[in-house]
């Protein structure tokens, strides 16, 4: 599968906690995305990281990536209630156009 | 996402028939993709369209066609070959050029009567 699979495939802490999810894939890749699904909407695109960057940054949200290890974190800082939601990461191959999605993480954040 | 419109938001098929889900884009974005996503599932490429009047099949084409006769349009026809077309149908646009965080419209629910 050219997929980025996600792990764990669902999660449920408090909110205030922080949660990681991980995202592992089997070719070379140009970036990888990440893409946040609420439940019955389209999906809304979070962040891209580049191959030959190894961490980024968008407000509560922190992604990582080791090339080496083929993999990707992605780390929602102090969660809210509102970050409930599936976690999908898609990596973009090196040479190809489209995004291959995995089956996502489903984040539960109780109140 | 307000720059890209699917309808409808439920459609029902009854057997033998054919149904077609709108996708409509105001982003003047090239490329155009349909996916389709099942139950606690991810998502699986349908077809996609990097430019007016070509578009290409991608991994579950079968049963599904489209057209691409304006930049601003790409519309999927579930056809009665496809014989199991209940799921969650997103369409997604790109803007040209790499690299590419796609923008995904609302999605259409199929089910059949």
């Amino acid at each position: 599968s050219q997929q980025g699979e996600e792990d764990p495939q669902a999660l449920s802490i408090q909110e205030g906690e922080n949660a990681t999810m991980n995202c592992s894939y089997k070719t070379s890749i140009n970036n990888l995305q990440w893409y946040r699904q609420n439940s019955g909407r389209g999906l809304v695109h979070l962040i891209l990281i580049r191959s030959n960057e190894r961490e980024k940054h968008s407000g509560r949200l922190r992604v990582t990536l080791d090339t080496s290890k083929k993999s990707s974190s992605l780390l929602i800082t102090a969660s809210r209630a509102a970050d409930t939601a599936s976690y999908f990461c898609a990596p973009i191959l090196s040479g190809a156009n489209n995004l291959f999605f995995g089956t996502g993480t489903r984040l539960t954040v109780i109140p | 996402d307000g720059g890209i419109t699917q309808s409808p938001k439920y459609l029902f098929r009854k057997e033998g028939q054919n149904v077609t889900l709108s996708c409509e884009q105001n982003l003047n974005h090239d490329a155009m993709y349909w996916y389709r996503q099942d139950p606690g599932q991810g998502l699986r490429l349908i077809y996609y369209s990097q430019i007016v009047n070509d578009f290409q099949k991608g991994d579950i084409a079968e049963g599904y066609s489209v057209s691409r006769e304006k930049k601003e349009s790409f519309p999927l026809t579930v056809t009665s070959a496809q014989k199991n077309p209940t799921a969650f149908y997103l369409c997604a646009t790109t803007d040209r050029g790499l690299p590419k965080a796609q923008h995904f419209g609302d999605g259409t629910r199929l089910s059949i009567l």
